[in-house]
């Protein structure tokens, strides 16, 4: 069965840093598009940023754009989503997620909470 | 950016009952569309992707249509399962954007 698994969420200060990951199984990982999408307060659901197969196109929401960079191994299964000089408001669930041709997400994991405070 | 705009914010309706659910792009997205369904405490699940494509393994009372800037998800006969949040995702230029979201409520 085709899964996703994140981690790497927890509390952290404001300005502070985080790497979360996200173990695939079940499917060919190096096959896919991925990204990684959170909760945004009144506004539903943001796409934060994708990743295709081999690494080599990477497209972020511009809030992020300086300060999170998203990466993969494909020889280990797993995305990762480096977070740095994180503020209030980047406090969310992260769901990482897999993106047929990059476009929509068909597969979802359960997420990780990111929590900014001081 | 494309904004993405849907209604009602919350919908009452009762089990059996037709529901429909609009979405509206700041501009033309041609079909590039998605509807999830959420429920809480959970992640999001595709339900339909290209405006009108079925996801596999999602229950044929779901259905979606639309093209250019309007956009409709329509539940023929909710069941007790389909109380949940709904969202709408463009995916025809970057940053991806979804609606802010329906909730389904009972009636």
């Amino acid at each position: 069965e085709a899964q996703l698994v994140e981690s790497g969420g927890g509390l952290v200060q404001p300005g502070g840093s985080l790497r979360l990951s996200c173990a695939a199984s079940g499917f060919t990982f190096s096959s896919f598009w991925m990204t990684w999408v959170r909760p945004a307060p009144g506004k539903g659901l943001e796409w934060v940023a994708n990743i295709n197969q081999d690494g080599t196109e990477k497209y972020y929401v511009d809030s992020v754009k300086g300060r999170f960079t998203i990466s993969r191994d494909n020889a280990k299964n797993s995305l990762y989503l480096q977070m740095n000089s994180l503020r209030a408001e980047d406090t969310a669930v992260y769901y990482c997620a897999r993106a047929p041709s990059g476009w929509y997400f068909d597969l979802w994991g359960r997420g990780t909470l990111v929590t900014v405070s001081s | 950016d494309i904004q993405m705009t849907q209604s009602p914010s919350t919908l009452s309706a009762s089990v059996g009952d037709r529901v429909t659910i609009t979405c509206r792009a700041s501009q033309s997205i041609s079909r590039w569309l998605a509807w999830y369904q959420q429920k809480p405490g959970k992640a999001p699940k595709l339900l339909i992707y290209k405006a009108s494509s079925l996801e596999s393994g999602v229950p044929s009372r779901f259905s979606g249509s639309g093209s250019g800037t309007e956009f409709t998800l329509t539940i023929s006969s909710l069941q007790p399962d389909d109380f949940a949040s709904y969202y709408c995702q463009q995916y025809n230029s970057y940053p991806w954007t979804f609606g802010q979201g329906t909730k389904v409520e009972i009636k």
